[in-house]
């Protein structure tokens, strides 16, 4: 069975740092490219960033490009996400999700969904 | 304010045919292919359509999808109370190497 489960969600103050995990379960893990997907409070999904593979290629949304940083560890099957000088509106529910390439860059599966929120 | 453009809502009674719009860019829909999500209450995304009008397995063919130019659309047919959800297309955008969603569309059955 396909899975994915995230972890390191919490409450941190605007300003601060937290490091998001992703682990990966019943998948060629390093086969496929990985994405970080977020989905603030009574609000739709944006992509925030993608991972090549091997982890060669990176790719960000502008509004995090310069303070998140997507890595990944192929002999691990895991995906990290690490955010810095999170701002209020990075507040939102953070899903991994695989990039199935069988399917035209589909996402699919994706996690549960770990809860980041920013406050004071 | 989403990359992709969708309605906000929709609504059908059962048995009902309703259609859900998208409409993007040249740099997304108008070169890549289109997926549509269901997300159903506060459960996780899950793919209904890919390339445009294929179903994964388990998904039912009264799911369908179609794409023009840069606009695309999910077709639901026989509506059922279960089709209640938010439905999000999506499309890869060669501009920001990465996925862009729409809106989503929230159907209700009456």
């Amino acid at each position: 069975q396909e899975q994915l489960v995230e972890s390191g969600g919490g409450v941190v103050q605007p300003g601060r740092s937290l490091r998001l995990s992703c682990v990966a379960s019943g998948i060629t893990f390093s086969a496929y490219g990985m994405h970080w997907v977020r989905q603030a409070p009574g609000k739709g999904l944006e992509w925030v960033a993608v991972i090549w593979d091997d982890g060669s290629k990176k790719f960000y949304a502008d509004s995090v490009k310069g303070r998140f940083t997507i890595s990944r560890d192929n002999s691990n099957n895991t995906l990290y996400l690490e955010m810095n000088n999170l701002r209020t509106e990075d507040t939102a529910v953070y899903y991994c999700a695989r990039d199935k390439w069988e399917y035209d860059h589909a996402l699919d599966p994706w996690g549960q969904g770990t809860l980041v929120t920013v406050s004071s | 304010q989403s990359v992709l453009t969708q309605p906000p809502s929709a609504s059908g009674t059962p048995g009902q045919r309703v259609t859900i719009s998208c409409s993007g860019t040249t740099s997304n829909i108008g070169t890549n292919t289109v997926t549509w999500y269901q997300q159903v209450s506060t459960t996780t995304p899950k793919v209904l359509i890919y390339t445009n009008n294929k179903r994964p397995s388990g998904v039912p063919d009264r799911f369908s999808g179609s794409k023009s130019g840069t606009s695309a659309s999910l077709a639901v047919s026989g509506l059922q109370p279960e089709d209640e959800a938010v439905y999000y297309c999506a499309a890869w955008d060669d501009s920001l190497h990465g996925p862009v969603f729409g809106g989503g569309t929230k159907l209700t059955v009456l």
